[in-house]
């Protein structure tokens, strides 16, 4: 099965960017669009980006996302962090048969 | 406004048959390009896909589970169905459904319900 890989876990400081990657492990994943999912906890997961790089109406444009095909991978950017940005983020993406999802990563805003 | 809410048992035993149900509103699974898809999240554990239904009857399905998942769709009450045979302990999970609305793109998410599967 594809399996797209993140880093568990990301930390920075109020104020600071942070990046987080998701690297397909076969494929190329730049072929199909990428979705980047937020979940607080307790909560339904929420998109931030979708198709690669498109926000959903109100979320803020500290959120970007991008891909890169010459590595197989997805980043999603979020800029001038907050304390509410602590959550867990997820990529999602598909082939032909299936969607799969990443496994996750917890970041936490120091 | 998309809504959808999922409902069914909070409580089954091994070996016996999960039947969950995404009801919806705000949007039709008539309409070209719409889905709906179940995803999956064991406590503490990340997102696991499942199984997605489009507007056309075309079905899709995880493949590690594939042989224990059934999903079809009743347009005239905007309900999507999920069933999930052999039930085990590590099938407890919070059960998600969402909306598709293209490229795979789940834009809505129900609130989830929880499933504990233990004798």
């Amino acid at each position: 099965n594809f399996m797209l890989t993140q880093p568990h876990s990301v930390s920075e400081s109020p104020g600071k960017t942070v990046t987080i990657s998701c690297t397909g492990d076969s494929g190329n994943i730049v072929l199909n669009y990428v979705q980047w999912y937020q979940q607080r906890p307790g909560s339904a997961p929420t998109t931030v980006i979708y198709e690669d790089n498109k926000r959903p109406s109100g979320v803020p444009d500290r959120f970007s996302g991008s891909s890169d095909s010459s590595s197989n991978s997805a980043s999603l950017t979020i800029s001038g962090l907050k304390a509410e940005d602590e959550a867990d983020y997820y990529c999602q993406s598909y082939d032909a048969s299936t969607v799969f999802f990443g496994g996750g990563t917890k970041l936490t805003v120091l | 406004q998309i809504t959808l809410k999922e409902s069914g048992p909070t409580l089954v035993k091994p070996t016996q048959t999960l039947t969950l149900t995404c009801t919806f509103s705000g949007f039709s699974l008539t309409t070209n390009g719409v889905g709906v898809g179940w995803i999956r999240q064991p406590p503490g554990k990340a997102l696991e896909w499942l199984a997605l239904i489009y507007w056309d009857d075309e079905k899709k399905y995880s493949p590690s589970l594939r042989n224990r998942l059934t999903i079809t769709k009743d347009t005239s009450k905007n309900q999507v169905v999920l069933t999930m045979t052999n039930m085990d302990p590590v099938d407890t999970a919070t059960y998600y459904c969402a909306h598709r609305r293209r490229n795979e793109y789940f834009d809505y998410w129900g609130q989830g319900t929880q499933v504990s599967v233990s004798s």
